[in-house]
């Protein structure tokens, strides 16, 4: 199963723009890369997923480079809500299952 | 929307009790799971099941077991409760090539 690196910690202000970068250097050429997000005492909530190149749907954008040994997920325009961890997982495959490993995620913090 | 549903948001159990944690997802999902996740340590997983009655060990399966007899219910159980089980415990339901669904979480408190 692919391991993901990401930063433990980023600030940023409301209005900005944030980008996290995941590694995961020995992605499958099966796997994909999903994005969540995790308030406190709450279970995490998908975000986004991709496979290759760009997806943008209607809370981010994901950015996955050609040998896909790394992502991007970029957060427009911040707002204090925004305030979580946000973990990234590159899927693994087991016979007809899929199972995730969690790393320790990017705890964001957005002052005002 | 998919909804996971787990059975309490607190229980607190005495050491040696037999605690069950229920997990109900209603979008006929084929595989569940069950994550503890404890601070610094992240999201960590249990066991996993991807069809009735089936049943796979995660990475921490030891002092806990699990029970899948319908498809849209997976059960944790802790035979005999431990002070480090104390954990918040969150259940997951999914399809291939969607993304994961959480339930809220329940907080066991092992006293």
């Amino acid at each position: 199963l692919a391991k993901t690196t990401q930063p433990i910690s980023m600030d940023s202000y409301e209005g900005q723009e944030v980008n996290i970068t995941c590694s995961h250097n020995n992605i499958a050429t099966n796997d994909y890369i999903t994005w969540y997000q995790q308030f406190p005492s709450q279970g995490p909530r998908f975000i986004i997923q991709g496979y290759k190149t760009k997806v943008t749907n209607e809370v981010a954008s994901l950015f996955i480079p050609a040998d896909r040994k790394s992502s991007t997920l970029s957060l427009p325009r911040v707002s204090l809500s925004d305030t979580a961890v946000y973990y990234c997982l590159v899927g693994g495959r087991s016979y007809n299952t899929d199972k995730l490993i969690f790393g320790t995620g990017t705890r964001l913090q957005v002052f005002p | 929307d998919v909804k996971v549903t787990q059975s309490s948001r607190y229980l607190v159990k005495r050491t040696g009790e037999k605690v069950f944690l229920e997990c109900v997802q209603d979008m006929d999902h084929e595989n569940m799971f069950w994550y503890r996740q404890d601070p610094g340590l992240g999201l960590r997983l249990i066991y996993f099941s991807y069809d009735v009655k089936m049943k796979e060990k995660g990475d921490i399966p030891e002092g806990y077991s699990v029970s899948r007899e319908k498809k849209e219910r997976f059960s944790l159980i802790l035979e005999s409760a431990s002070t480090n089980q104390t954990s918040m415990y969150l259940c997951a339901s999914s399809e291939i090539n969607y993304g994961y669904t959480f339930g809220s979480g329940t907080r066991l408190t092992v006293v």
